[in-house]
């Protein structure tokens, strides 16, 4: 099945610096391609998300790449500041319909 | 606004103990998961469903049970738990899957602690 890795696992960066968070997928059926964020004590929240037709996408300081010749995601963040700190995910999806394959997360901390 | 409620927040049994997992959704959505996150690991689906009284087995189902009772309520049951099964524990709503339909909204977790 579907494997996803991501990394970095911990991200440190100073407000104002841009945070980049990469997935690599397994799947080249993968056609949906998606960002969470989950901040403390909550669920997971969608940032955005991209069909395998957009190889990228920009909304409110965000950067989403996909690379299907290297099956490859990222997510930029520019200008990071401190209300972005929390965990990151990727999550997605192809053959199986309904479900989504998560990464592993990245803990996104930015210091003033 | 989307609405998916977990209940209960924290549970705490011990091995061997039996525990229920509630959660409701008020969106009008077909597709419920269960996914189970641990630190390195993310989220790991353990069941899904697409409408009352279906059930799909996810990637990491052993030794949890679900039931879909209604199309707003999902159950996920440990009937033996092991400590192994402490975890936090997610529940999301999804509606029909298509080509903007992939969202999923999630509750806020239940932490689960076997002794």
């Amino acid at each position: 099945g579907e494997q996803v890795e991501q990394r970095p696992p911990h991200l440190s960066v100073r407000e104002g610096d841009s945070a980049i968070i990469i997935c690599t997928y397994t799947d080249s059926a993968t056609a949906y391609f998606s960002w969470y964020k989950q901040e403390a004590g909550a669920g997971l929240q969608l940032l955005m998300s991209v069909l395998s037709n957009v190889d990228r996408k920009e909304e409110q300081g965000l950067t989403v790449l996909l690379n299907k010749k290297d099956k490859r995601l990222s997510l930029n963040l520019t200008a990071a500041h401190p209300g972005d700190s929390a965990v990151y995910f990727c999550a997605v999806s192809g053959r199986v319909v309904g479900q989504l394959t998560f990464g592993s997360g990245t803990r996104l901390q930015v210091y003033a | 606004e989307a609405a998916v409620t977990q209940s209960p927040r924290n549970k705490v049994t011990v091995t061997g103990g039996n525990v229920t997992l509630s959660c409701r959704q008020t969106n009008s959505h077909n597709y419920m998961y269960w996914y189970r996150q641990d630190t390195g690991h993310g989220l790991r689906l353990i069941h899904y469903s697409y409408g009352a009284g279906n059930l799909q087995i996810g990637d990491v189902p052993d030794g949890y049970k679900a039931t879909r009772t209604t199309q707003e309520d999902f159950f996920l049951l440990l009937e033996l738990a092991s400590p192994s099964q402490t975890s936090l524990y997610f529940c999301a709503s999804s509606g029909d899957w298509g080509a903007f339909s992939y969202e999923q909204y999630f509750g806020p977790g239940t932490r689960l602690t076997v002794l």
